[in-house]
């Protein structure tokens, strides 16, 4: 079973210029996650899907950042402009369902992608 | 404000000793925990998990206790290889039956020596 893909894996900009990042979630995973992770910190939930729609955003500085998944698959996840505290590893993660646990008891694995490092210079 | 916290940053084991990693967390909220292992350039995997209705959760070479009172977990590894070797992060829910958001800590990094 291929695992989760991500794209590009590194990317250097300078401030105030525009990236995106790519997630292939693992086939037939609803949820998908977008986390920042910034150097010597854990991973930060942006934010989660369910299919298309949007679960949580609530740490998603929607100033600067934006991120889709139009047909409840793939997803990208933009910064517009970038500044020099977005340097960080962003990780995409996906999931069969929502929820913590499913309907078994067994715990709900998030699986992650390897990650796209982000340097803004 | 750190909700979930790994105070030790890196962690050094002889192979075949038992490594010990621990968190400590904030939000009363909080009732499953997840240890997640993260090799370089790897996505982080998840390596075991607790409800907070145990106080014991065992798979293998790996255990997590969780004492609630003292909003303390800690995952033993026995015997520890060097295959161990990783960051290891400590997360936790708020919530096992609906949308689980994971707070994490900032990861111990583990290093199984020879």
């Amino acid at each position: 079973e291929a695992g989760v893909a991500q794209s590009p894996r590194y990317k250097i900009i300078e401030k105030r210029q525009s990236v995106a990042f790519w997630c292939n979630p693992i086939s037939g995973h609803a949820t998908l996650y977008w986390y920042q992770q910034i150097l010597g910190q854990g991973p930060k939930l942006l934010i989660q899907f369910q299919n298309n729609g949007v679960v949580d955003d609530s740490q998603l500085p929607k100033d600067r950042f934006s991120a889709e998944r139009l047909k409840g698959v793939d997803s990208t996840l933009k910064i517009q402009p970038a500044k020099l505290e977005d340097s960080a590893v962003y990780l995409c993660a996906s999931s069969l369902f929502p929820g913590g646990t499913g309907t078994s008891g067994a715990y709900n694995e998030q699986f992650f992608g390897p990650g796209t490092r982000l340097t803004v210079l | 404000d750190q909700q979930v916290k790994q105070n030790s940053p890196s962690l050094s084991v002889q192979e075949g000793r038992i490594s010990i990693l621990n968190c400590d967390y904030t939000n009363s909220m909080f009732d499953y925990f997840l240890w997640y292992k993260k090799y370089p350039a790897e996505g982080p995997t998840f390596l075991i998990s607790i409800s907070s209705i145990k106080d014991k959760n065992e798979d293998g070479r790996f255990t997590v206790f969780l004492n609630k009172s003292a909003k303390h977990l800690s995952l033993h590894i026995v015997p520890s290889q060097p295959g161990d070797s990783a960051v290891y992060f400590c997360a936790a829910s708020p919530h096992t039956g609906t949308a689980s958001k994971l707070t994490f800590g900032t990861g111990t990094r583990l290093q199984v020596t020879l």
